[in-house]
């Protein structure tokens, strides 16, 4: 297996612009994460969905964050409009299926560099 | 509330000394605890758990729950030990919730 993919590996846009990061899971994961990652704040759980559905989208920092999971195989986070606070490394990951909770690891992929200036 | 405090933000040792990374939780159930490695612009990797009680790449860790703790730690460091550590913690959900990380830094 190829792993979690994102996409794009890097961006920079400028501030105001819409900004949308791909993620494909593991093949047969039906747990998602979204991780932000900052030098000031660590590595944050901004949503994750079971089986394409949402379960918490608490760590969404506010309404211009947004978050899909079309389908097994696709997410999406999109950011309108993005600021310059933006700017961190976006994590997606996936785990195991269900009924084996205990001892699932959690697969990441290799990041979304997101530069907003 | 789920928290992971690493209290070391970097830590400086030479080649061959002895490591430790700090990890404190808190969390009122029986926990699972993981070390996650990231090596310099790669993805999160996952190094090792508690309940598989292993050592990888000569490190260990081992949950001691009357301190709630789970330090990494290894006997001799080696220069590819330079990245960065996570410790994370997973309560009754999926989800893991990750400490600001460890920079950990193996001097020659």
């Amino acid at each position: 297996d190829a792993g979690v993919i994102q996409s794009p590996r890097h961006e920079v846009t400028e501030m105001g612009q819409e900004v949308t990061l791909r993620c494909k899971p593991i093949s047969g994961h039906d747990y998602l994460f979204w991780y932000r990652q900052t030098m000031m704040r660590g590595l944050e759980l901004l949503i994750y969905f079971n089986n394409n559905v949402p379960i918490d989208d608490s760590g969404m920092p506010e309404d211009r964050f947004s978050a899909k999971m079309p389908n097994a195989s696709f997410s999406t986070l999109k950011i309108q409009p993005s600021e310059p606070r933006d700017s961190a490394v976006y994590f997606c990951a996936s785990s195991r299926p269900s009924g084996r909770t205990s001892g699932n690891t959690i697969y990441f992929g290799e990041g979304s560099w997101l530069t907003v200036v | 509330a789920q928290r992971v405090t690493q209290p070391e933000k970097l830590l400086s040792v030479f080649k061959g000394a002895p490591v430790e990374l700090k990890c404190n939780y808190s969390y009122s159930g029986s926990p699972e605890l993981f070390w996650y490695v990231q090596y310099s612009r790669q993805r999160l990797q996952l190094l090792l758990r508690h309940i598989s009680r292993e050592s990888i790449k000569g490190f260990t860790a081992d949950l001691n729950k009357g301190e709630t703790s789970f330090h990494l730690k290894k006997p001799f460091a080696q220069e590819e030990d330079s990245a960065m550590y996570y410790c994370a913690l997973r309560g009754g959900a999926q989800k893991l919730v990750f400490g600001q990380g460890t920079r950990l830094t193996i001097n020659p």
